[in-house]
């Protein structure tokens, strides 16, 4: 079945430093690709998403790469700030038009060090 | 825009008992719902997709009869843990989605910690 493998599994950077996170898909019909942010004891807040007609887009300091011949996608996060640290999944799915179920990566923890 | 919340955040039952878990969308309808568990340190693991007026699927390996999910709806769904016991005890997350301005994108709540004693 669809699987997501999401790297590196932690990942610490100094404050004003950039992040960057790699996922790869195995699914080649998935379209729909989506970034989210977890803090501790809270639900999964979508930060940014990405579909297949798009190979780039970037929101302020975030931005997301698609490579859909490579199958993978990654999350870059420039500037950071310490409340930037938290857990970050990327997911993938084939769309509404299917069950729009996500498959979610591992998740990788993130900390930005003041 | 694109508020989902659940209720209640956090519930300690007494193993044998029922618990139910709300989940709302806010400010949209939501044409499907996704309730998920999370273990800590772990990814979340889908449960099951609902509905509006259907029956919910259930992944593999997911106990309908355990986990009954009722999404009658457009605007809520509930989860009931039926009989609960301490290996139920999780972080459990709704999803909804089927906003006009993006039908792909699930919104998630703020979760349900579920403690079984």
């Amino acid at each position: 079945g669809e699987n997501v493998e999401q790297h590196p599994s932690t990942l610490s950077v100094q404050e004003g430093d950039s992040a960057v996170i790699k996922c790869t898909y195995s699914d080649s019909a998935s379209n729909y690709f989506p970034w989210y942010k977890q803090e501790l004891g809270k639900g999964p807040q979508l930060i940014i998403d990405i579909r297949s007609n798009v190979g780039e887009k970037k929101d302020q300091r975030i931005a997301v790469t698609l490579n859909k011949t490579a199958k993978h996608f990654s999350l870059h996060i420039t500037e950071t700030q310490p409340e930037d640290s938290a857990v970050y999944f990327c997911a993938a799915s084939k769309g509404s038009s299917n069950t729009g179920k996500l498959i979610f990566g591992q998740g990788t923890t993130l900390q930005v060090k003041p | 825009g694109a508020v989902v919340s659940q209720h209640p955040s956090w519930v300690i039952c007494k193993s044998g008992t029922s618990v139910k878990i709300e989940c709302r969308s806010l400010d949209f309808q939501a044409t499907t719902m996704f309730w998920y568990r999370q273990f800590p340190k772990q990814s979340l693991m889908l449960m099951a997709t609902s509905n509006e007026g259907s029956k919910a699927t259930y992944e593999q390996g997911v106990e309908k009869d355990k986990f009954l999910i009722n999404h009658a709806s457009l605007t809520l769904s509930t989860l009931t843990v039926t009989s609960a016991h301490p290996e139920d005890s999780s972080f459990y997350i709704c999803s909804a989605m089927g906003t006009p301005q993006a039908a792909d994108t699930q919104y998630f709540g703020p979760g349900t910690r579920l403690t079984v004693l």
